[in-house]
């Protein structure tokens, strides 16, 4: 079945620094990619996604790209911020499981000043 | 303004006692959808809902029960028979099932 794999923090990181948080799939087809962020205590917001191959979504300073050889959507940002320590969860909606969104583990990130 | 509510924010249950945890959007949106989220995990999905008065079994959905009697609303039952039940619970919705999901602030249910 579908299924969403991500790097394993925590990752810790200093205020300005490059961040990468890795994202591999599996799914038949062509799913659709997203990554969400969860802020301490809350519930979880669209950051960004993307639908097609080579794709790029992007907000806030985020970037991710739809890699369709590699099946990857890895996660950046080229200068983090304190106000970004939160856990990111990456997911998918897979086209044999188009009902539902399927999940990574999330990884949690610390910017330190 | 739209968005998802959650009431209430933290909730208390006794051994062998039913509680139930609410959701409201006032999102127009047709699908609904419970996660459980562990300390350290991802979501695990309970129930989800893709129309009114319809609804289907997630991956984790033995020890709990929802109704969609309204499209605004989509009530989860934890009961008895859950013998886990401690954990921060997440609603959602979107427009139609599958597409970008819109999450409430959660509730967090305590065992005494």
């Amino acid at each position: 079945g579908d299924s969403v794999t991500q790097m394993e923090g925590p990752v810790t990181l200093s205020e300005e620094a490059f961040l990468t948080i890795n994202c591999t799939y599996t799914a038949t087809g062509y799913p659709s990619l997203f990554w969400y962020v969860q802020y301490p205590g809350e519930g979880l917001q669209l950051l960004l996604k993307a639908t097609k191959a080579d794709d790029k979504g992007s907000n806030k300073g985020f970037e991710a790209t739809y890699r369709k050889e590699t099946t990857s959507f890895h996660l950046e940002k080229g200068s983090v911020q304190v106000s970004d320590s939160a856990v990111y969860f990456c997911a998918l909606r897979g086209t044999a499981s188009y009902d539902k969104v399927i999940f990574g583990p999330g990884t949690s990130l610390s910017v330190i000043p | 303004d739209g968005g998802i509510t959650q009431s209430p924010k933290y909730l208390f249950r006794k051994e062998g006692q039913n509680v139930t945890l609410s959701c409201e959007q006032n999102l127009n949106h047709d699908a609904m959808y419970w996660y459980r989220q562990d300390p350290g995990q991802g979501l695990r999905l309970i129930y989800y809902s893709q129309i009114v008065n319809d609804f289907q079994k997630g991956d984790i959905a033995e020890g709990y029960s929802v109704s969609r009697e309204k499209k605004e609303s989509f009530p989860l039952t934890v009961t008895s028979a859950q013998k886990n039940p401690t954990a921060f619970y997440l609603c959602a919705s979107s427009t139609q099932a599958g597409e970008t999901q819109y999450f409430g602030p959660g509730t967090r249910l305590l065992v005494l």
